[in-house]
């Protein structure tokens, strides 16, 4: 079974600066997704930004890039000029390319002062 | 579109009392999942349905949790009798044809 791994339960950054939250999985597949989502104290779960396991070339999003590490099996998140905004639980995500469940890491908490 | 739309937005109830969530997903959409989110055991997936058919329901806890979707437009996910343990965010997702799962608002639940 998949698993999905945050290190990080809790991170803090001041604003404008760049932080990077982590993020492992492991599997046996090789074609497959990952994502990352943020989950503010609304509780609406927001999809920031998604990568394609065949696809070398790692995704950007505006200011939210991602580090994907295929044989390391690890999928980093790098928020630069971070804002009051950015304040949120973030999830990293992973599904196969067969399958239709995602499953999530526990969750990394952002904290962001100004 | 209004995206997933999810009732109540918040439940409270006591322990013993039959509880039903309610979710319509996103118009056109022929997935839709039911998740669930704890601290202790973060978010998982209870169950989906394809075309309106359940295609897995092994993330369901147990027998006093069920879910039906009579159409396209509409799902339900029961809890009969709900317990204390049950209190947690349930997240209603939908999706068509590509990986991304589209969220619904969820529905915070309090069992008392």
């Amino acid at each position: 079974a998949q698993t999905v791994t945050q290190s990080q339960p809790e991170m803090s950054v001041q604003e404008a600066e760049t932080v990077t939250l982590s993020c492992t999985y492991d599997t046996s597949e090789s074609d497959y997704y990952l994502f990352w989502y943020k989950q503010p104290p609304s509780r609406q779960m927001i999809l920031v930004i998604r990568q394609e396991a065949y696809k070398q070339q790692n995704a950007t999003e505006n200011r939210f890039s991602v580090n994907f590490q295929k044989a390391a099996k690890s999928f980093s998140l790098k928020i630069s000029d971070s804002q009051l905004g950015d304040a949120a639980m973030y999830f990293c995500a992973y599904k196969g390319r067969g399958a239709q469940k995602l499953v999530f890491g526990q969750g990394t908490r952002l904290t962001i002062n100004p | 579109d209004a995206g997933v739309i999810q009732s109540p937005r918040h439940e409270v109830t006591e322990m013993g009392q039959e509880v039903t969530l309610r979710c319509k997903p996103i118009s056109g959409h022929d997935y839709l999942f039911w998740y669930r989110q704890t601290m202790m055991r973060g978010l998982e997936l209870l169950i989906y349905f394809n075309n309106n058919v359940p295609i897995d329901d092994s993330g369901m806890p147990e027998d006093r949790f069920s879910a039906k979707m009579p159409n396209a437009s509409f799902s339900t996910l029961k809890i009969q009798p709900s317990e204390p343990r049950d209190s947690a965010v349930y997240f209603c997702a939908s999706s068509f044809r590509g990986p991304r799962q589209f969220f619904g608002p969820g529905t915070r639940l309090t069992v008392l």
